[in-house]
């Protein structure tokens, strides 16, 4: 029973062009977001995150976007850079019920070409 | 200025054979974990542990056991290694806020 899903296995974009990463999850408890970024042989690192009571955080290129009622969430990463080719997990958290523990997504390789 | 490693960051090892993979850490975070990465699925929690001798199970914990004996070391043992336990593992360390995450150690069982 995958909680969280990323349906988009990959994405191709050009430089300087928006890249649009969906996630989408089932579990209406998670009430705290996280994307991650990975590049090849190294741990993914903490890129953006989402409290469920907000529907918007902005961090300069990086922006999320949640939908409560649709259990959807968006990374928007404006303008791409080939730098920003990697693999991106969404992430999910539910305080109440599993505390410090996040369900991943499968993960998004996210290409752009310069 | 990695506040958290892992080693081996390579194995190789057969069927059958015990394997111990070590992840530590200098932050003294109270909360780390074990994560598999495979094609298809991300992030998979194998076990997890919120202080000295405190573990928990994830959602793919069969065939795994963990310690933790200090607060900065987090075992994971692999008490038969099988095929299907080929990965690459993750330890991280943190809390739902926000984890931090080893470089990896891939792991060939032939």
């Amino acid at each position: 029973d995958q909680q969280v899903k990323q349906n988009s296995p990959s994405l191709s974009v050009q430089e300087g062009r928006i890249s649009i990463l969906n996630c989408d999850y089932t579990n209406s408890m998670f009430d705290y977001f996280l994307w991650y970024k990975k590049y090849p042989a190294e741990g993914p690192t903490f890129l953006i995150s989402i409290s469920s009571i907000k529907d918007k955080n902005e961090d300069g290129r990086f922006t999320v976007f949640l939908n409560k009622s649709a259990k959807h969430l968006s990374l928007h990463i404006v303008p791409s850079q080939p730098g920003d080719s990697a693999v991106y997990f969404c992430a999910a958290s539910a305080l109440e019920t599993s505390g410090s523990r996040l369900t991943f997504g499968e993960g998004t390789q996210l290409t752009v070409n310069p | 200025d990695a506040g958290i490693t892992q080693s081996p960051r390579h194995k190789v090892t057969e069927t059958g054979t015990p394997v111990t993979l070590r992840c530590h850490q200098t932050e003294n975070h109270r909360y780390m974990y074990w994560y598999r990465q495979d094609p298809g699925h991300g992030l998979r929690l194998i076990h997890y542990s919120y202080g000295v001798k405190d573990t928990d199970k994830g959602e793919v914990s069969d065939g795994y056991s963990v310690s933790r004996s200090k607060t900065e070391d987090f075992l994971l043992t692999l008490e038969s290694a099988t095929s299907s336990q080929t990965s690459v593992y993750f330890c991280a360390m943190g809390t739902s806020n926000e984890q931090f995450f080893g470089p990896g150690t891939r792991l060939t069982v032939l």
